[in-house]
């Protein structure tokens, strides 16, 4: 079946600086997107989410973008700080497709440097 | 913390054994669902509980059963364990209507032996 992607298994970031991850996703079908964080040894937590007819939206220091032209979705964290270390994966659902639950990535380990 | 609470943390089973885990949803949400996350993969979908019934399913074989009960609680199933089995299972639980906002728990880390 099809499936969400993502372009890198590792971002190393400064301290401080901004971090973009990106995600690729496979199903035209799909309407709905999230973002969790995993820290080790825990479940992912939400993020910030994001539906079809928007391509955009802000939360506290982070910001999702989605392009439906390329399939495409992006994670903006500003500022990046030590406790943003963590593995990023977006999920995408089709809300027309019933209780298929969500499609996850393989996740982004973003490590920050001091 | 999202509220989401599963039991046991930590469990070592042998193959051909049977297992179950334990979930229960955060206050108000009526709908479960579980999935399986392999060491350095993305979480998989096995089942969604709603009503006390299975309402969804991912590519899981039948060994894999579940159960909701009337306060919402969920329990996740496997028979005759395969050493593959080994991973951690996530229990996530939403507000059916809004169903895709899904609440993750901590995690079981299960070790098939």
């Amino acid at each position: 079946g099809e499936s969400v992607g993502l372009h890198l298994p590792t971002l190393s970031v400064q301290e401080g600086d901004n971090s973009i991850i990106n995600c690729a996703y496979s199903n035209s079908a799909s309407d709905y997107f999230i973002w969790y964080k995993q820290e080790s040894g825990k479940g992912p937590q939400f993020i910030i989410d994001i539906r079809s007819n928007m391509d955009k939206r802000q939360g506290q220091r982070v910001t999702v973008l989605l392009n439906k032209t390329v399939k495409h979705l992006s994670l903006q964290i500003a500022a990046t700080q030590p406790g943003d270390s963590a593995v990023y994966f977006c999920a995408e659902k089709d809300s027309g497709g019933g209780a298929d639950g969500l499609t996850f990535g393989k996740g982004t380990h973003l490590i920050i440097q001091p | 913390e999202t509220g989401v609470t599963q039991s046991p943390t930590h469990l070592i089973k042998t193959r051909g054994q049977q297992v179950t885990l334990r979930c229960s949803s955060q206050s108000g949400h009526n709908t479960v669902s579980w999935y399986q996350q392999a060491l350095g993969q993305g979480p998989q979908f096995i089942f969604q509980y709603y009503r006390e019934e299975e309402n969804g399913r991912g590519n899981f074989p039948p060994r894999f059963s579940g159960l909701q009960f009337p306060n919402y609680s969920s329990e996740l199933n496997v028979n005759a364990l395969e050493l593959d089995d080994s991973a951690l299972y996530l229990c996530a639980s939403s507000l059916q209507g809004s169903e895709e906002t899904q609440y993750f728990g901590p995690g079981t880390r299960l070790l098939v032996l």
